[in-house]
């Protein structure tokens, strides 16, 4: 079955500085990437996503890039603000089969 | 906008006692999913429905958990005893067809604690 790694597990940066989460895949056949946002207490909520036939999708200061021949995607956030302090999930799909999460990283916006 | 409701929000209960979870899912979404989330980790699936059919539960302890979602609307989940270990975040999400083609919606959990 599918194998999603992430990291760093931990991220700390500036009000307005940039931050990047990188996971990897191991199923060559997955072909759908979602990342999730999950506040305290809160179920994760999804906040972009990319398909294997796209490198790379932007929403406002949000960006999702793919690399399939490495096999491994990373979203990028600029202008951090405080309300961007969450835990972070990268997830795989392959085919019929449910979202593989990865460990998290909870990500902290210092003011 | 829709949620998926999840209740009770928290639960404690004592090992070997029997614990279940409900799960209401955004009306005509037929895929219905039952996650475990241990602290600091990522959702695990436990088990999969599409409509009231099992698609995928081989990651759910069967001698002690069951799932079922008997007129593929709501869901339940049970645990028969609780264990120490089953102490976590159970997630139920749904989606309107498989994750490829709509994105899952997750409730906001039960907290379970077995002491």
């Amino acid at each position: 079955g599918e194998n999603v790694e992430q990291h760093p597990s931990t991220l700390s940066v500036q009000e307005g500085d940039s931050a990047v989460i990188k996971c990897t895949y191991s199923d060559s056949a997955s072909n759908y990437f979602p990342w999730y946002k999950q506040e305290l207490g809160k179920g994760p909520q999804l906040i972009i996503d990319i398909r294997s036939n796209v490198g790379e999708k932007k929403d406002q200061r949000i960006a999702v890039t793919l690399n399939k021949t490495a096999k491994h995607f990373s979203l990028h956030i600029t202008e951090t603000q405080p309300e961007d302090s969450a835990v972070y999930f990268c997830a795989g799909e392959t085919g019929r089969r449910a979202l593989t999460f990865g460990s998290g990283t909870r990500l902290q916006v210092q003011p | 906008e829709a949620e998926v409701a999840q209740s009770p929000r928290y639960k404690i209960t004592e090992k070997s006692q029997a614990v279940a979870f409900w799960c209401d899912p955004i009306s005509g979404h037929a895929t219905l999913y039952w996650y475990r989330q241990i602290l600091g980790q990522g959702p695990e699936l436990l088990v999969q429905f599409q409509d009231e059919s099992v698609v995928d539960d081989s990651q759910l302890p069967k001698d002690r958990f069951s799932a079922e979602r008997l007129k593929g609307v709501d869901s339940t989940l049970k645990i028969q005893p609780a264990e120490l270990g089953d102490s976590a975040m159970y997630l139920c999400a749904s989606s309107l067809r498989g994750p490829r083609n709509s994105p899952l919606h997750f409730g906001n959990g039960t907290r379970l604690t077995v002491t």
